[in-house]
């Protein structure tokens, strides 16, 4: 079975700041992706960041970017100059290939303050 | 923008009611996902349906059905409706059924209340 673990229910950062949200993950399978999604006051699911398990490079998407530690089954988000519209539920989330089934964790609640 | 659909935005039912929630994929796409995010059990995945046909299950009740049309967009039926079944019903959709990257986009969800 897997599992996405968020051990960080809320966090908060200031305007400008980085942040790192955390997350593991525990599954058998060598072909997987994990993902990373906003889930703002809108409710509004978006994806943030993706990461291919067998690319070691981390992912980057603008001020998002990820430290993916696969041998310890570890896939951090850091937010770098944080805005105050990064406000929002982060869901940190697991596709075993061929599964098709996303397997998210509890969720990191961020805080962003000017 | 996503480019999914999900009608209605908000629903508002009584126990032991049946609702149908609607769900129009991205252009394109031919897999639909119903997940459910409740305050106590989270985001969870209900069922995957591909081109019309059921491919994975995941932790849906037996009051819960979904189909796919051939049209490709999908309804979620659930019956007997329990205040336990207050949630946020979302659906995704993707290009593909499976295999590789399959980025799942979701719609902006349908607000289900049991009164």
């Amino acid at each position: 079975a897997q599992t996405v673990t968020q051990s960080q229910p809320e966090m908060s950062v200031q305007e400008a700041e980085t942040v790192t949200l955390s997350c593991t993950y525990d599954t058998s399978e060598n072909n997987y992706y994990l993902f990373w999604y906003k889930q703002p006051p809108s409710r509004q699911m978006i994806l943030v960041i993706r990461q291919e398990a067998y690319k070691q490079q981390n992912a980057t998407e603008n001020r998002f970017s990820v430290n993916f530690q696969k041998a310890a089954k570890s896939f951090s988000l850091k937010i770098s100059d944080s805005q105050l519209g990064d406000t929002a539920m982060y869901f940190c989330a697991l596709l075993v290939y061929n599964t098709d089934k996303l397997i998210f964790g509890t969720g990191t609640r961020l805080q962003v303050f000017p | 923008d996503s480019g999914v659909t999900q009608t209605p935005k908000h629903l508002i039912t009584a126990t032991g009611q049946r609702v149908t929630l609607r769900c129009s994929p991205r252009s394109g796409d031919l897999s639909v996902y119903w997940y459910q995010q409740s305050l106590d059990q989270g985001l969870q995945f209900l069922i995957q349906y591909y081109n019309g046909e059921e491919r994975a299950k995941g932790n849906i009740l037996e009051r819960f059905s979904a189909q796919q049309f051939p049209d490709l967009h999908s309804e979620l039926n659930l019956s007997s409706l329990e205040l336990g079944d207050s949630a946020l019903y979302f659906c995704a959709s993707s290009h593909t059924g499976r295999g590789g990257l399959n980025e799942q986009y979701f719609g902006p969800g349908t607000r289900l209340t049991v009164t």
